[in-house]
């Protein structure tokens, strides 16, 4: 199974401030089968980024991802106040899907 | 507009089981796999197992082998996980999400709350 990490568990921010969000893979994830995902309190999950660098359908452009193999990063540029929430990185690369424990980006 | 609809909440006793609901709508239902990934409170996702509508084919997650079987109606494109003797470590949040080879869980399901308690 591969573990992926999320090292920061909190990031305080302010609005306007860049955010920048990493995750770790245990083992090479291949063609960057690697996803983000936004999560409000009580919402499902919310896909950002997937290819590692692709944007979802709808997504603001001042989210983006990069990486490859084993180090991952979700960059929002500028946050908005829309944007304080808990990412989650996911790998679908092997059929035993895997998610980060997430990274909560909370107001400063 | 493409949605995923589970059914509501619920409470059970140890040694009891659950049967959830995702009602697709929006989309040709035997176009997406439909997966199943639990989130207990405070704790990350763990994916459960998944269910090809079209065949009705299945894959667990091996820890579940056994105590999980997920099943559809194309008549109503839902589908259906079933959880049998269940413990205070199932109490989670379990949602339904879809996915095509190759892709990410692009839609979720809003969630189905389940308390194990005695």
């Amino acid at each position: 199974e591969i573990v992926l990490t999320q090292s920061a568990g909190t990031l305080s921010l302010s609005p306007g401030e860049r955010a920048t969000l990493s995750c770790r893979a245990s083992q090479s994830i291949s063609d960057s089968y690697l996803a983000w995902y936004q999560q409000k309190p009580g919402q499902a999950p919310r896909l950002l980024i997937y290819g590692a660098s692709s944007r979802a359908t709808g997504i603001p452009d001042r989210f983006s991802g990069s990486g490859s193999g084993t180090d991952f990063t979700l960059t929002i540029s500028r946050l908005e106040p829309e944007d304080f929430a808990v990412y989650y990185c996911h790998q679908y690369y092997t059929s035993s899907f895997t998610f980060g424990g997430g990274t909560k980006v909370e107001i400063k | 507009q493409v949605q995923l609809v589970q059914s509501g909440a619920e409470v059970k006793r140890p040694g009891a089981s659950v049967k959830v609901s995702c009602k697709a709508s929006g989309y040709t239902f035997s176009s997406y796999y439909i997966h199943w990934v639990r989130q207990a409170p405070g704790q990350g996702f763990e994916w459960m197992g998944t269910i090809n509508p079209s065949s009705g084919g299945t894959s667990y997650a091996q820890r579940f082998q056994g105590r999980v079987t997920m099943t559809r109606d194309t008549s109503t494109s839902t589908v259906y996980m079933e959880v049998i003797s269940l413990r205070s470590e199932d109490t989670a949040l379990y949602y339904c999400a879809r996915r095509r080879p190759a892709d990410p869980f692009d839609i979720w399901g809003q969630g189905t709350m389940v308390t194990v308690s005695s």
